[in-house]
């Protein structure tokens, strides 16, 4: 268990719906990121944030938004799924900023039918 | 830039060699050099780190060494067991450090 929470697991959806990932960070850590794996694809940076503010954005769809709450705990809302929406999503938490490290939680598989 | 180059794509090697994976960055103001490890359906891993003002670490197995005048930093694992097989990425901090980019993964196969 890294300490990094992800939920669900798994989730199965059909094209055109909305979908909610959530994350809780390891206790301690007030930087979330996203980041999307897709089949045979590296790490793509989606969002960042820092003590409930954005602070960084990558290559993230405008269909795409995410937040995090006071408790630290984030969320990232994925809206009019598409076929090529199909991946595995991990949270990433760090103390502050990435060069004092990530730790990763296991992902939740999105899969958009 | 934010590149993070990435060789080779797989590797396979027999139980017992040494497996070398190499990764060449591009921002001249990286300091930060973490390697992660990926195994099938789980999230990636630390497994070993190294900052700019050293050049080289280890830890049992694995090493990493880091050359920032050609900027490129290498992992190597020796003394290789099946279950080092999994998906190896290198990262770096970008965007004025608030993120990880990382490179695009290497597939390492230990065979028996």
């Amino acid at each position: 268990d890294s300490g990094v929470t992800q939920t669900p697991k798994h989730l199965i959806t059909a094209t055109g719906q909305r979908v909610t990932l959530r994350c809780s960070p390891r206790s301690g850590d007030l930087s979330v990121y996203w980041y999307q794996q897709s089949l045979d694809q590296g790490l793509q940076f989606l969002i960042q944030y820092y003590n409930g503010e954005e602070r960084a954005k990558g290559n993230i769809l405008e269909r795409f938004s995410a937040q995090q709450f006071p408790d630290l705990h984030s969320e990232l809302n994925l809206s009019s799924l598409e076929l090529g929406d199909s991946a595995l999503y991990f949270c990433a938490s760090s103390v502050f900023e990435a060069r004092y490290g990530y730790t990763f939680g296991s992902g939740t598989r999105l899969t958009v039918v | 830039g934010e590149n993070v180059e990435q060789h080779p794509s797989t590797l396979s090697v027999q139980e017992g060699d040494s497996a070398v994976i190499k990764c060449t960055y591009s921002d001249s103001a990286s300091n930060y050099f973490p390697w992660y490890k990926q195994e099938l359906g789980k999230g990636p891993q630390l497994i070993i780190d190294i900052r700019s003002n050293v050049g080289e670490k280890k830890d049992q197995r694995i090493a990493v060494t880091l050359n920032k005048t050609a900027k490129h930093f290498s992992l190597h694992i020796t003394e290789t067991q099946p279950e080092d097989s999994a998906v190896y990425f290198c990262a770096t901090p970008t965007g004025g450090g608030n993120k990880l980019t990382f490179g695009t993964g290497t597939q390492l196969k230990v065979e028996l």
